[in-house]
């Protein structure tokens, strides 16, 4: 299967920990997405790379939120001392820059808990 | 922020019916997607419309791209037990560098 894949799928944790989710994008794609959704709505921009670049962050995106893509493929999102309010799906997606077409694939997301 | 408008949140229908969703908006989007998200799952695309006007299908899917730009919708016949689900359409900003801003979504019921 050639799809966007996360990991872990599901994660559970305890408040103030830190929790970091991994996402493998669409391999040729070199734009990488990553979005929050929280029961009743739709997906929320978090923050974006094109390659390896950091290109917009959301203001949803605290100081305690942070992600890479060292290498321009996968990706990691780390959220430090998490609250309660974190607990969503995170979702990542990917799309190929040099379409005219901003066609964004979805991997089935990081559903994380906080206790 | 920007924000899509779909309404109702919940729609029931007999198996075999069409049904048709509407996305609005205050604002001039330059893409218009509809995606549909099991539960549990990520969204998953199903219709993507880049032009003023544009019509485009998919099997039993019919999306347009409305005329003045703020605003789509998507039509499925025949109705099928899997098309359960939530719809969402998405839409980019011009100038919004890629980010899709979503609507919250309709949850689709189909009765057999």
């Amino acid at each position: 299967d050639t799809g966007v894949s996360q990991d872990p799928r599901h994660k559970i944790t305890k408040r103030g920990q830190n929790v970091t989710f991994r996402c493998d994008p669409i391999s040729e794609h070199n734009r990488l997405y990553w979005y929050r959704q929280t029961l009743g709505q739709g997906p929320e921009f978090l923050t974006y790379f094109q390659n390896e670049a950091q290109l917009e962050k959301s203001r949803l995106l605290s100081n305690r939120f942070s992600a890479e893509r060292p290498k321009g493929s996968f990706s990691t999102l780390e959220i430090q001392r998490t609250e309660q309010g974190d607990s969503a799906m995170y979702l990542c997606a990917s799309s190929f820059l040099l379409t005219l077409y901003n066609e964004q694939f979805f991997g089935p997301g990081t559903r994380l808990t906080v206790l | 922020g920007q924000q899509l408008n779909q309404s109702p949140q919940s729609m029931f229908i007999q198996e075999g019916e069409d049904v048709s969703m509407n996305c609005t908006s205050s604002s001039i989007f330059n893409t218009w997607l509809w995606y549909k998200q099991d539960p549990g799952e990520g969204p998953v695309l199903l219709i993507a419309l880049y032009k003023a006007g544009e019509l485009t299908s998919n099997g039993r899917l019919t999306a347009q791209f409305g005329i003045t730009r703020k605003d789509s919708f998507l039509n499925i016949s025949a109705s099928i037990p899997s098309d359960v689900g939530i719809y969402f359409c998405a839409g980019q900003l011009p100038g919004a560098n890629s980010k899709l801003t979503f609507g919250k979504g309709i949850t689709l019921s189909v009765r057999p």
